[in-house]
């Protein structure tokens, strides 16, 4: 079955950098891009940033844009991302997600990781 | 940006009653919609893709409908096991996602 694994967080000072990882197991990884979802505590999800099957193309939200890269590494199944510059306003549980249809960009997600929360504090 | 509106923000629901929950794009998804459950403490789950389409292991109780701008998520006969939050996220405007704010179904 589809697993992923989300792995990386903490609590991290205002300014530092993190990488998030996302193991990934059960399906074909490089047939299908693969996204990061963000959930502040009590709030709503935000979407972060998203790869391409063959990591050609790379998405980000406004917030995170210039700040986070988002990879991945199709021989080790693993998508990570990478969080510069860290705000107060970027804690969150961080999610894993799986597109549904392969090659295809544009399909939600069917398949998400427990998460990993990231803090950010002095 | 596409932003997605969701309402009501609660809906209180005895189980057994239908619960319709809206979701409206400020502007056409076409029919790139999709409507995720999410428990306390859990991952989201996806419910409903393609605006209609129930995903695997998805109960029948279950159904989406819309386009453009407007959408609905009907659950008929409401189990314990469906209250939590629901979101909609348009995948349309690739690679531009966007969530709603969430519908929180809860115990009436």
């Amino acid at each position: 079955q589809v697993q992923l694994v989300e792995s990386g967080g903490g609590v991290v000072q205002p300014g530092r950098s993190v990488r998030l990882t996302c193991e990934a197991s059960g399906f074909t990884f490089s047939m299908y891009g693969m996204h990061w979802v963000r959930q502040a505590p009590g709030q709503g999800l935000e979407w972060v940033a998203g790869i391409s099957y063959d990591s050609t193309e790379k998405y980000y939200g406004e917030s995170v844009k210039g700040r986070f890269t988002i990879s991945r590494d199709s021989s080790k199944n693993t998508v990570f991302l990478k969080m510069n510059s860290l705000r107060v306003e970027d804690v969150a549980v961080y999610y894993c997600a799986k597109e549904s249809d392969n090659y295809s960009g544009q399909s939600p997600f069917d398949h998400w990781g427990q998460g990993t929360l990231v803090a950010v504090s002095s | 940006e596409i932003v997605m509106t969701q309402s009501p923000a609660t809906l209180s629901v005895s189980p057994g009653e239908r619960a319709t929950l809206s979701c409206r794009a400020s502007q056409s998804v076409g029919r790139n919609l999709a409507w995720y459950q999410q428990k306390s403490g859990q991952a989201p789950r996806l419910v409903i893709s393609g605006a209609s389409t129930r995903a695997t292991g998805i109960p029948a109780r279950f159904s989406g409908s819309g386009s453009e701008t407007e959408f609905t998520l009907t659950i008929s006969g409401l189990q314990s096991e469906d209250f939590g939050v629901y979101y909609c996220q348009q995948y349309n405007k690739w690679p531009t996602l966007s969530f709603g704010g969430g519908t929180k179904v809860e115990i009436k």
